[in-house]
């Protein structure tokens, strides 16, 4: 079965600094990628996501993730996080044919002022 | 309505009795989601309903939980005899077509 690895359970950051956080996938087929984010006492809301083409994606707010097939990852970036910033990170796959959504366990990023 | 919606937000019950969690998804999504959240659990998936195919109930921890989706629309998740492990967040989404999740606010499930 699909799994999703996020190795940073928790980052604390100073603002201004760059962000990466790692996700790792267990498929060896076409997959989906996502990376969907929680603000504090706020929803899950899709960040960026990945289906086919150019494997660097941007999303909202300054991220982007980079999808690198040989090494089953789909890391997020930023270079310059900000105070707002703060929030928990969940990386998700999907694979081909099938809407069955797999988390990982989640990022929680602090930014400091 | 505009978003998904959850009730009850909270929900604190006694261990051994049984508790029935709704969603009411976006109207004409087609597939909806239950996941339990906990913490350095991440999210769990549960199951799924897509149209009128038979949900994948892959993901439910035990032959307590059960699911069920009356008309397309709204789902009700049912837990019975919950233990304190079963306390969770417990959130559901919907997709258009399951390339984007709209979530919830969830149900905060206590079990004392």
């Amino acid at each position: 079965a699909q799994s999703v690895s996020q190795h940073n359970h928790h980052v604390i950051l100073s603002e201004a600094a760059s962000l990466e956080l790692g996700c790792n996938y267990s498929y060896g087929g076409t997959v989906n990628l996502f990376w969907y984010v929680q603000y504090p006492g706020q929803h899950l809301q899709l960040l960026l996501k990945y289906f086919s083409g150019d494997p660097l994606v941007k999303g909202i707010k300054g991220f982007e993730a980079e999808f690198i097939k040989s090494k089953f990852s789909f890391n997020l970036r930023k270079p310059s996080v900000q105070w707002s910033d703060t929030a928990e990170y969940f990386c998700a796959v999907t694979t081909s044919g099938t809407y069955k959504y797999i988390f990982g366990t989640g990022t929680r990023l602090k930014v400091l002022a | 309505g505009a978003g998904v919606s959850q009730s009850p937000s909270n929900k604190v019950t006694e261990k051994g009795k049984d508790v029935e969690l709704r969603c009411d998804p976006i109207s004409g999504h087609t597939a909806l989601y239950w996941y339990r959240q906990s913490l350095g659990q991440g999210l769990e998936f549960l199951i799924y309903f897509q149209g009128n195919s038979a949900p994948d109930k892959s993901g439910l921890p035990s032959d307590r939980f059960s699911a069920e989706r009356t008309g397309g629309s709204v789902s009700t998740l049912t837990i019975q005899r919950t233990q304190q492990e079963d306390s969770a967040v417990y959130l559901c989404a919907s997709s258009p077509s399951g390339d984007l999740l709209f979530f919830g606010s969830g149900t905060q499930l206590s079990v004392l």
